[in-house]
């Protein structure tokens, strides 16, 4: 398909457990985003890659927290000793970014993490 | 401290009727502001836009209305349709390379 791939869609894992969360974006977008949206909440921003670095990661809660997207296409969001407040949809969305930028996304469905 | 508010958790239109969502913000900077549909399941999807030097943008049944001296938007749909119902969230961006700004949304519902 043409639009952003996440996988998994859904993961459940034990408090303290290592946890990846992959992001295909759409072929050609040099933008990709990571957000979390927590239930009743809107999206929350985590990180920006332009190409194959990280322009903002000032929304990354923690430490705990990482992403990387190594050849400027797929990334993986990296999440250590899970905590159960992490519980949440994490969406990946991406962009061409052309100049002016006017705030266009392209979402994947998500993937769906649970806590326990 | 919430920069993009949207108060309404839930509207309840019937169908043919208009649909208004609304929505606040606090940031003088945002000079977009975009709204984003997003069906279970599914990540949200953008719908339609406004800079910030216009004050009305239509598309098909979709209108976005901005009042920037009220720092208030609205997002107008007519008539509407069973397949609107859906969680529309308001967004903004000031420019820059700063990040896209969620409201916590809307949960629409329109009953045939």
């Amino acid at each position: 398909g043409a639009g952003v791939s996440q996988t998994p869609s859904n993961k459940v894992t034990e408090k303290g457990k290592y946890v990846e969360l992959r992001c295909d974006p759409i072929s050609g977008h040099t933008a990709l985003y990571w957000y979390r949206q927590s239930l009743g909440q809107g999206p929350e921003f985590l990180i920006y890659f332009q190409g194959t670095g990280a322009a903002d990661d000032s929304g990354l809660p923690n430490d705990r927290f990482f992403a990387v997207r190594p050849e400027g296409s797929v990334s993986t969001l990296k999440i250590q000793r899970t905590e159960r407040g992490d519980s949440a949809v994490y969406l990946c969305a991406s962009s061409p970014r052309d100049y002016p930028w006017t705030g266009e996304l392209f979402f994947g469905e998500g993937s769906r993490l649970t806590v326990l | 401290d919430q920069q993009v508010k949207q108060n309404s958790p839930s509207l309840s239109v019937q169908e043919g009727r208009i649909s208004i969502l609304n929505c606040d913000y606090t940031n003088s900077m945002f000079d977009y502001f975009l709204w984003y549909k997003k069906y279970p399941a599914e990540g949200p999807t953008f719908l339609i836009s406004i800079s910030s030097i216009k004050d009305k943008n239509e598309d098909g049944r979709f209108t976005v209305f901005l009042n920037k001296s009220a720092k208030h938007l609205s997002l107008h749909i007519v008539p509407s349709q069973p397949g609107d119902s859906a969680v529309y969230f308001c967004a903004a961006i000031a420019s820059g390379n700063t990040p896209l700004v969620f409201g916590k949304g809307t949960r629409l519902s329109v009953i045939a």
